[in-house]
């Protein structure tokens, strides 16, 4: 059974970091690129990162990019997320995805999310 | 930045068809395949792919669901609509990196 489960949410204060952790089971980690997608409260989802499977390549939206930083670790089956200068705007909850690349044109996107964690940027 | 525009909502009838619309600012398609995927996002759920590349069945959806589309325009239609089917709805373009649409939120007649 694939599952992602999601940790290191928490209340932190405007301009300080916070790092999440997302553990894969279930699948071949090393065969799928993973993502990070964010939904603040009662708005709708936003995507905040992605990673290619051996960690090689990062995409990030003009919106994180420079504060946040997408990274695996494939022994661990482990994905990550390091966010820095967080702001307000950035409470949200924050879901684990992973994405299959058939070949260089097929994919199945986001086909697994966990249960997501919520990260709540107070003072 | 691909910007995806859905209405935000739609009532329709159960056992009636609903037809969820989503646009694009750009061309979504390359080499054949048009990079549209949809997903159902039920409260206090994660989100659920139900269509990916415009028309193809996620695994374990009912065939129910159906996509369509092409370019900058898509639909997702949901037939017959079902009590379950309340849900908000979105697309999502991977193009050109990722983005999604508003969301449709579904309601029942």
């Amino acid at each position: 059974e694939v599952q992602l489960v999601e940790t290191g949410g928490g209340l932190v204060q405007p301009g300080r970091s916070l790092k999440l952790s997302c553990v894969a089971s279930g699948f071949t980690f090393n065969n799928y690129w993973m993502s990070w997608t964010r939904q603040a409260p009662g708005k709708g989802l936003e995507w905040v990162a992605s990673i290619t499977n051996s960690g090689g390549s990062t995409y990030y939206p003009d919106s994180v990019k420079g504060r946040f930083t997408i990274s695996r670790d494939n022994a661990q089956n482990t994905l990550y997320l390091q966010m820095n200068s967080l702001r307000s705007e950035d409470t949200a909850t924050y879901y684990c995805t992973r994405e299959e690349r058939i070949t260089m044109m097929v994919l199945i996107p986001f086909d697994y999310w966990g249960q997501g964690v919520m990260v709540t940027v107070s003072s | 930045d691909i910007v995806l525009t859905q209405s935000p909502a739609l009532a329709v009838s159960l056992g009636q068809r609903a037809t969820i619309s989503c646009k694009t600012n750009q061309n979504v398609d390359y080499y054949g395949n048009s990079y549209m995927h949809w997903y159902q996002q039920k409260p206090g759920q994660q989100p659920k792919l139900l269509i990916y590349l415009a028309s193809n069945l996620a695994s374990g959806i009912p065939a129910r669901f159906s996509g369509r589309g092409s370019g900058t325009d898509f639909t997702l239609t949901i037939d017959p609509v079902e009590a379950d089917d309340t849900a908000t709805y979105y697309c999502q373009q991977s193009r050109n990196l990722w983005t999604f649409g508003g969301g449709t939120k579904l309601e029942l007649k």
